[in-house]
């Protein structure tokens, strides 16, 4: 069974770096045959497409995040990993990451999340 | 503001059928698939109907998807206390060059 788990720091000062990662258990990262995504909830909102990567390393952004985005894959690792710059008290939310088949299809498996609080 | 209009809450009562109804443009549904997910309290979104109305392995057959123009309706029959929860549709959007919007979301209360 296909597991997402992403992990990383839970506090984040403005202006500073969110950087998480996502790691993939149960299935292969490679696989031609799918695409790798991020996505955000604020507390108490709704769902927010981040970005989302090929295991070749192609991206595809949000584009009124793209600015501050970047989406990256370490296939050794089974790993995706996100940076978000110049964070603010807005960039509060729970972060998923999931698996999509194709760059606009539907997410089939997602992670448990991880809440990422921005404040000093 | 999202890009695909849900209505905030739906309720019915245990055993009833509901619907959630989910509204875009030419842009969006109107050219797209439209997925449905159901996220519990405290847990992650998960997939519940895509590509309109296709249902993955495991989930019943209480649960219905369908599509017409720049509409989509997310149909829950037999209703039972375990299915109150938030549910979300999406699709893409072609004209904003955003590979995944979201509907607001609905809550269902199952009185």
């Amino acid at each position: 069974q296909l597991q997402l788990q992403e992990s990383g720091p839970g506090l984040v000062k403005p202006s500073e770096t969110l950087s998480l990662t996502c790691t993939v258990s149960g299935g292969s990262i490679s696989s031609s045959s799918y695409y790798w995504g991020w996505i955000r909830q604020p507390p108490g909102k709704g769902l927010e497409w981040i970005g989302s990567i090929y295991y070749s390393g192609t991206t595809y952004y949000n584009p009124s995040l793209k600015s501050r985005v970047t989406i990256s894959v370490d296939t050794s690792k089974k790993q995706l990993s996100l940076r978000l710059s110049s964070v603010t008290a807005a960039d509060t939310a729970v972060y998923y990451c999931a698996r999509r088949l194709g760059t606009v299809t539907h997410f089939d498996y997602w992670g448990q999340g991880t809440l990422v609080t921005v404040s000093s | 503001q999202s890009v695909l209009t849900q209505p905030p809450s739906v309720s019915a009562a245990p055993g009833q059928k509901v619907t959630i109804s989910c509204s875009g443009s030419s842009s969006n549904i109107g050219n797209n698939y439209v997925s449905w997910y159901q996220q519990l309290p405290g847990t992650a979104p998960k997939l519940l109907i895509y590509e309109n109305d296709k249902r993955p392995s495991g989930i019943p057959d209480r649960f219905s998807g369908s599509k017409s123009g720049t509409s989509a309706t997310l149909g829950i029959t037999g209703l039972q206390t375990g299915d109150e929860a938030d549910y979300y549709c999406g699709t893409w959007d072609s004209s904003l060059s955003v590979h995944a919007v979201f509907g607001g979301g609905t809550q269902l209360t199952v009185l």
